[in-house]
């Protein structure tokens, strides 16, 4: 079964704008933690943004956020006004502690910014 | 502070060939993980390492893939065989204890084609 699911394949944007990037998880473990990267086309991953699942609060990164919706196992990074570096692949991750250190990834979402 | 580092950055070689990929983690860092990502496709675990803890092999697509950590810190992925579905981006992470909210830092991956 699909751990993390990201639905769009591929986003568009205005610079400018604010976007929301969407990610669903599935887990019976009350302990995790999701996780926010992105990558560029040059390939690096860059850690964007963390949410444990017993944050009380939405984490915050700058212009990232996440729309963390624990009932509905959702953890969506909403980027404000949007630039053109943003253009690039976004993954959503998730560990579990039972599962040792490591990150199951979505498959991912493309988006670009239009200038 | 270095980052993540890997090598070779390229590989190409003849499918049967067997291949070495290096990995050098951030300094201090006691887990490395090891992921695979196909083109178009979301990163998939391959193995994990955790200081002198016995490693998480679960991912490791066949007996054909090996990994070893020497001295707790670099370490090697091989691939004996190689077989044209081996072709892929091989990245490595490192982090510090795996727990909370410590992020996994990529390197910027090996590509491998094989012929």
């Amino acid at each position: 079964a699909q751990k993390i699911t990201q639905t769009q394949p591929g986003m568009f944007v205005q610079e400018k704008e604010a976007v929301t990037l969407d990610c669903t998880y599935d887990t019976s473990d009350p302990s995790y933690g999701l996780f926010w990267y992105k990558q560029p086309s040059s390939g690096e991953m860059i850690f964007l943004i963390y949410q444990g699942s017993y944050d009380q609060q939405n984490a915050t990164e700058g212009r990232y956020s996440l729309n963390f919706q624990k009932a509905r196992k959702s953890a969506n990074l909403v980027i404000s006004a949007s630039q053109l570096g943003d253009s690039a692949m976004y993954f959503c991750a998730m560990r579990e502690p039972n599962q040792g250190g490591k990150l199951i990834f979505g498959q991912g979402t493309e988006l670009s910014v239009k200038p | 502070g270095a980052g993540v580092s890997q090598s070779p950055s390229n590989k190409v070689t003849e499918k049967g060939k067997d291949v070495e990929l290096r990995c050098d983690p951030i300094s201090g860092h006691t887990a490395l993980y090891w992921y695979r990502q196909s083109l178009g496709q979301g990163l998939e675990f391959l193995i994990y390492f955790q200081g002198n803890s016995a490693p998480d092999k679960s991912g490791l697509p066949s007996d054909r893939f090996s990994a070893e950590r020497t001295g707790g810190s670099v370490s090697t992925l091989t691939i004996q065989r190689t077989q044209q579905e081996d072709s892929a981006v091989y990245l490595c992470a490192s982090s510090q204890a795996p727990r909370g909210n410590q992020p996994q830092h990529f390197g910027d991956g090996t590509r491998l084609s094989i012929l």
